[in-house]
């Protein structure tokens, strides 16, 4: 079964940090784009970051660029994002997503099911 | 002024059509991209239901009904998922989505009530 498993997070102070996880399983890790989408209770969906399959090519949201990095570990089929200098904002499910080819473009065809991320004194 | 626009909420009624936009940031022309249509419903990570650029270049996510399809309008500069024969499990949140300036962006979403 293709699948998409997400953990590490946390009840964490603000300034603090968090790694999250996402183990991927069923499919070719290495062969897939991957990304972060985050969404904070009630709100919208917010794209969080990117990684190209080899790990070469990273993108970042505005709201998080200097404060997260992503990483993976194609090896391990494993994708982390590294949290620093968090902040309440940052409150959120956070979500791993496959990016996979269709068409003429890039989709995210599977979804794992979030980790809960709650930054707060 | 965010780059994709949504309503916040959308009502209609069993059997009906329902048309739900994405309006693109003035100066984004939304004849260049690729629109993502996603839905989410409580509880559940979202799910990709279907990509729109052309009638010509448009694919279905496997296992999405045909009576969910997308098009343009290209006079309001918006992306446009039409939902027909609605049914109550078609209740849900519907995001859009684009690549732009080397980000992924989401609209804020529609709220979708079946009632």
């Amino acid at each position: 079964e293709v699948q998409l498993v997400e953990s590490g997070g946390d009840l964490v102070q603000p300034g603090g940090s968090l790694r999250l996880s996402c183990a991927a399983s069923g499919f070719s890790f290495s062969g897939y784009e991957m990304n972060w989408v985050r969404q904070a209770p009630g709100k919208r969906l917010e794209w969080v970051s990117y990684i190209s399959n080899s790990g070469a090519n990273k993108y970042y949201a505005d709201s998080v660029m200097g404060r997260f990095t992503v990483s993976r570990d194609n090896a391990k089929n494993s994708l982390s994002l590294q949290m620093n200098s968090l902040r309440a904002e940052d409150t959120a499910v956070y979500y791993c997503a496959r990016e996979g080819p269709l068409g003429g473009g890039n989709v995210f065809d599977i979804w794992g099911q979030g980790t809960m991320v709650t930054v707060s004194s | 002024q965010a780059v994709l626009t949504q309503p916040s909420s959308l009502s209609a009624s069993p059997g009906a059509s329902a048309s739900l936009t994405c309006t693109l940031r003035s100066g984004i022309n939304v004849g260049s991209y690729m629109i993502f249509w996603y839905q989410q419903k409580p509880g559940s990570p979202p799910q990709y239901l279907l990509t729109y650029k052309s009638d010509s270049d448009k694919q279905q996510g496997s296992g999405v009904p045909s009576r969910f399809s997308g098009s343009k309008d290209a006079s309001a500069n918006a992306g446009i998922l039409l939902i027909s024969g609605l049914q109550s499990e078609d209740e849900a949140d519907y995001y859009c989505m684009i690549w732009h300036s080397s980000a992924w962006v989401f609209g804020g979403g529609t709220k979708l009530t079946v009632l």
